[in-house]
Parts: C-alpha cells; structure tokens; sequence
C-alpha cells in the first residue's frame, strides 16, 4: 500500500496570508490526525477527523482549521499566518474504527512552512 | 502540553553498542508508542505496547512499560550509524474517552551512532 502523502512539501508564506495544506491517508484509513512540530513546543495535536467529521481538536486557535473528504483525504487551512506559524506540519492516519482512541498512526513526511 | 519526558534527552554511542531511551510519562494509557524521525522528517512508527503488556520485542528493539511507575524504556541493541535519528514515546488515551486520534509525544532523545 502507499503510504501517507503531503503536498505541499515546503512552502514560504508572509504574515497575514492563508495556507492550505493537504493530505491523503493510506488506502482504507479513515482517520486523519495533524500535528504542528516546532523545536519549542515539540510535538502538538491540532485535530482529527474521521468519516468527514472533527472528533477531537487541540488547543490551537481559530485560525486553525480543517477538514474531511469523503474519500479521507484531509486538508488543513491557517488563515492570518503569523511568524509563530512557522512549523513541520505532519499528518498521520489510522484505521480510526473500534473502541481504541488512538492505534497505530502512521506519518506522512510533513510540510514545512516557512512564515517570513 | 507535552505527556511526559524523555531520558536522555541526546545520547551518543559508538556502533555496536546497545542505546537505551528512557519515556516518563503522567496519565493513565491505552497504549504506548516509539517513533523514530530521522532528520526533521515524518515519523516511523516502530513499535506499540498496550497497557496490560509489560514487555515487547521487534527485531533490535525490546520495549518495556511499567504502568505503576509510568515509565517506558527502548534499548536498540547493537546500534548501527543508520540509527541515528530523534526517537520519541507517544501515548495513547484511555478507551471511553473522547481524545480520538491524539497521541502525546514527549520531547524526544536524540541519538547519535559514530561509526
């Protein structure tokens, strides 16, 4: 099976733009959680979603977004971009199904934004 | 917030020794993750230990977790330069709850193998 995929890869923004950046889980997933990694902060939970809805959401504000397809591929919006933003933004998927809250994830490589 | 700490937080060994991280961690899990990430990269998934394990292997790994101390350990035994990487514990939530898809990672050790 493929694995998880991101795109953009990098991406340079300035202060006060939007970014969207998306991702396809491994065929069958249907959970999608995204984290914001930062040498500061580490790793951060901003959300997950499964069969097109938001179950869960970290505390991040509300500039952060996203969203689910119905095929499971997820994207995520940062509205009013600030220098802080600047982040590895890493998407992972899981099976999402049973009575387990979190199984194995599974990481994508990430999207590096640059907030100039 | 992050869900504990990871001991050492650099470790730098010669190839062919054994490398062994240490996770603390604060609350009641399901489960308890290692993930490698080699250079600012995704993450690897290596291994998964359920709350009612004390013990697992996977090839050089072998996990362990103490649920009464709340601590885990990996020890990759017979390192190779290709180990070098950022190895991090990540724990998964209690069933019954509702912090679907969060693992909480700690603050990772980085480790270094010299050929």
């Amino acid at each position: 099976k493929a694995g998880v995929t991101q795109t953009p890869r990098y991406l340079i923004k300035t202060r006060g733009q939007q970014v969207t950046l998306s991702c396809s889980p491994i065929s069958g997933h249907r959970s999608v959680s995204w984290y914001q990694q930062t040498p500061g902060q580490g790793l951060q939970f901003l959300f997950e979603y499964f069969s097109e809805t938001q179950r869960n959401k970290g505390n991040f504000p509300g500039r952060f977004s996203g969203r689910q397809f119905s095929n499971s591929r997820s994207e995520m919006n940062v509205s009013t971009l600030e220098l802080g933003d600047s982040a590895l933004y890493l998407c992972a998927s899981s099976t999402g199904q049973g009575a387990i809250l979190v199984e194995t994830q599974y990481f994508g490589p990430g999207t590096r934004l640059l907030v100039l | 917030s992050q869900q504990g700490e990871e001991d050492p937080q650099a470790l730098s060994i010669q190839e062919g020794e054994n490398a062994t991280m240490n996770c603390s961690y604060k609350t009641s899990i399901n489960n308890l993750q290692w993930y490698r990430q080699n250079s600012g990269r995704g993450l690897v998934h290596l291994i998964l230990i359920r709350s009612n394990e004390r013990e697992k292997h996977s090839g050089r790994l072998r996990v362990t977790l103490d649920t009464s101390k709340k601590s885990s350990s990996l020890l990759i035994t017979a390192s190779r330069a290709a180990d070098t990487a950022s190895y991090f514990c990540a724990t998964g939530p209690l069933a019954g709850g509702t912090s679907y898809g969060k693992l909480t990672f700690g603050q990772g050790t980085i480790l270094t193998v010299h050929p």
